[in-house]
């Protein structure tokens, strides 16, 4: 299994300019998550999809949107790149909600600057 | 909100000794706490994690302790390797049960 697969895994973006993260995984999970990690902090959530069609905003949403329309897949859209959005950005799965106990397997990231 | 918090960003120890790292969050209703691992240019990795139901729980070579009076938890690494110099993450379920919230990390450098 390959688990949870990011592309690309850098990018440099020009300001304005938009792109698509992609992330996908294989070990059927049906809750997905989008975080992003700025230097010497935590990550910070941006939006979560709990299943196909269902998406929701976490706490970082703005300048971001996102798709889920099938289990696997879970891309994030950057619509106007701003170098606020320099970042690394993870994805990750689950099998269920981290109510029920169940924690995350993350993507090994990708590392966007914009410019 | 809701908050992780951190009580030492950064740690050095020889190798063989024992580390300890700490955490503390604000919702005394999280339910669910977890320990990840992150080397440098990687995605986190899961290490160990606890339920509120628990004080202590062991793996192998790791020990997380749960303080729920005083909402603190701890990670303890036994007989620290080289390979365990990476960030730590202590991870929080939020209030309503359908993420993590993350803290800072702490560095871990094991020297030998």
């Amino acid at each position: 299994n390959a688990g949870v697969t990011q592309t690309p895994k850098f990018r440099i973006l020009k300001i304005g300019q938009s792109m698509t993260l992609q992330c996908t995984q294989d070990m059927n999970h049906n809750y997905m998550y989008w975080y992003r990690q700025d230097p010497g902090m935590g990550l910070k959530l941006i939006y979560y999809s709990v299943g196909a069609g269902i998406t929701d905003k976490g706490e970082v949403p703005n300048g971001y949107n996102v798709s889920r329309s099938t289990t696997e897949d879970f891309p994030l859209r950057l619509e106007l790149a701003a170098p606020s959005q320099t970042s690394v950005y993870f994805c990750a799965s689950s099998y269920s909600n981290v109510g029920q106990g169940y924690g995350y397997t993350f993507g090994s990231g990708t590392r966007l600057t914009v410019v | 909100g809701e908050s992780v918090g951190l009580h030492l960003p950064t740690l050095s120890v020889q190798e063989g000794d024992n580390s300890i790292i700490n955490c503390a969050y604000s919702n005394s209703a999280s339910d669910y706490f977890i320990w990840y691992k992150q080397e440098s240019g990687k995605g986190p990795q899961f290490i160990i994690d606890i339920r509120s139901n628990m004080d202590k729980r062991q793996g192998q070579r790791v020990t997380v302790l749960l303080n729920k009076t005083v909402k603190h938890l701890s990670l303890q690494i036994a007989a620290t390797q080289p390979g365990d110099s990476a960030v730590y993450f202590c991870a929080v379920q939020n209030q309503a049960g359908t993420a993590l919230i993350f803290g800072k990390g702490t560095t871990l450098s094991v020297s030998s």
